[in-house]
């Protein structure tokens, strides 16, 4: 079963509209992280976000984790068009350093110029 | 700096043939993971291995699916014989460690015939 779920699945918006995405896990972790996937090409890492911090901005970006809540949220500010991607949270099941880290189903995100 | 190097980029052949997937990963990275996406199953963890040792294989379909990692630059996916349900993009990732952020090669498109 998937570790992490986004949320919606899929979200169409204007450019210059701010997107988020949402996603949730299971188990207890020491980090969570968001990937980006532009069609054809290999997942990039955007940011990650520790368990003991709650907020935490990149450029435009802009990730929450709520751990008591077990989710987290990815905010992008003023989308352009090149935000159109695939959006994926990922997390270490477990605290071990040497643990994998597993992938949400993602969610695609589509900018309207 | 080069990034996570994978070939071919794309390969296409018949059923029963043995296909080999080639990966570099990036110097010092300790992690290094393959995984298949396709639209049906999204991102599916095969195989990681940690300092050139697999470590969790559990995501290997069949037999007919193996890795190897015989030195830290390099690793490979072997299919034989090929089936067309192992047609999909074939990733490979590597880490410094198990639970970091990981850096994608572009990917093997696999069809088989």
């Amino acid at each position: 079963s998937q570790q992490g779920e986004e949320d919606p699945q899929a979200l169409s918006i204007q450019e210059g509209e701010n997107a988020t995405m949402n996603c949730s896990y299971k188990t207890s972790i020491n980090n969570l992280q968001w990937y980006r996937q532009n069609s054809g090409r290999g997942l990039v890492h955007l940011i990650l976000i520790r368990s003991n911090e709650r907020e935490k901005h990149s450029g435009r970006l802009r990730v929450t984790l709520d751990t008591s809540k077990k989710s987290s949220s990815l905010l992008i500010t003023a989308s352009r068009a090149a935000d159109t991607a695939s959006y994926f949270c990922a997390t270490p099941p477990g605290y071990s350093s040497a643990s994998k880290i597993i992938f949400g189903s993602g969610t695609r995100l589509s900018i309207r110029p | 700096d080069a990034g996570v190097i994978q070939s071919p980029r794309h390969e296409v052949t018949e059923m029963g043939q043995e296909v080999t997937l080639r990966c570099k990963p990036i110097s010092g990275h300790n992690s290094l993971f393959w995984y298949r996406q396709t639209m049906m199953r999204g991102l599916e963890l095969l195989i990681y291995f940690n300092n050139n040792v697999p470590i969790d294989d559990s995501g290997m379909p069949e037999d007919r699916f193996s890795a190897k990692m015989p030195n830290a630059s390099f690793s490979t996916l072997k299919i034989q014989p090929s089936e067309p349900r192992d047609s999909a993009v074939y990733f490979c990732a590597s880490s410094l460690r198990g639970n970091q952020p990981q850096h994608f090669g572009d990917g093997t498109r696999l069809s088989i015939l």
